[in-house]
């Protein structure tokens, strides 16, 4: 069964700080990976995919994101964080067989001025 | 070009009412997924529509849960009666037909619903 990790509820960095928010996945077949964003009162936005190619993938506003097929990782991150980055990311896969997503339970992102 | 949208933003009823949520796609996206984030955990796939068809309706949790998708365009969900349980947000999201779990899904803002 597929599955997705996101160990930390919270990370907290000051602006202008990097930033990492940390992903782990399982699955049986060719993993698909997927960053989504939740701002305050709104809904779930696209930032960034891995379906294959380079292991680094940019996406929206800065964010980029590193698959690590051996650690069976992808890992977002931010060289510089704004306090508008401050939201909940979630993270998702999709086995390659099937077309739902799976996600993880999501890490709050809180950047200090 | 028009995102994802749900209606209403939010609802709150009493155990054993009756609440249909609805979802307007993005325009000629055929692919249309329900989600559910239930108390803060993990968002949780519902089903999944191909056009007017139901792919996979894998996450549906009971028989309470009605979806439908007339025409392959706008979907309804319907709970019915509704439990507790079944409080949280709803998300709606749809994508264009791409090879097999390529595509990307673009969500709606989500129904906050209440049960009490």
């Amino acid at each position: 069964a597929q599955s997705v990790a996101q160990p930390e509820d919270q990370v907290n960095v000051a602006e202008g700080n990097p930033l990492t928010v940390k992903c782990t996945y399982s699955v049986s077949g060719n993993p698909y990976l997927f960053w989504y964003v939740q701002y305050p009162n709104r809904g779930l936005q696209f930032l960034l995919k891995y379906i294959t190619g380079d292991n680094l993938v940019k996406g929206s506003y800065g964010f980029e994101a590193e698959f690590n097929k051996s650690q069976t990782s992808f890992h977002l991150k931010k060289p510089s964080a704004l306090v508008s980055d401050s939201a909940l990311y979630f993270c998702a896969v999709r086995d390659g067989g099937f077309q739902k997503l799976v996600f993880g339970t999501g890490t709050r992102l809180l950047v200090s001025p | 070009e028009a995102g994802v949208t749900q209606f209403p933003s939010h609802s709150v009823i009493e155990k054993g009412q009756t609440v249909t949520l609805r979802c307007d796609p993005i325009s000629g996206h055929d692919n249309l997924y329900w989600y559910r984030r239930v108390m803060g955990k993990e968002i949780k796939f519902l089903l999944h529509f191909v056009k007017e068809s139901k792919q996979d309706e894998s996450g549906m949790p009971n028989n309470r849960f009605l979806a439908e998708r007339t025409g392959g365009t706008y979907s309804t969900l319907k709970v019915q009666p509704a439990e507790l349980e079944d409080s949280g947000v709803y998300f709606c999201a749809s994508s264009q037909e791409r090879p097999r779990g390529t595509d990307t899904q673009y969500f709606g803002p989500g129904t906050r619903l209440t049960v009490l």
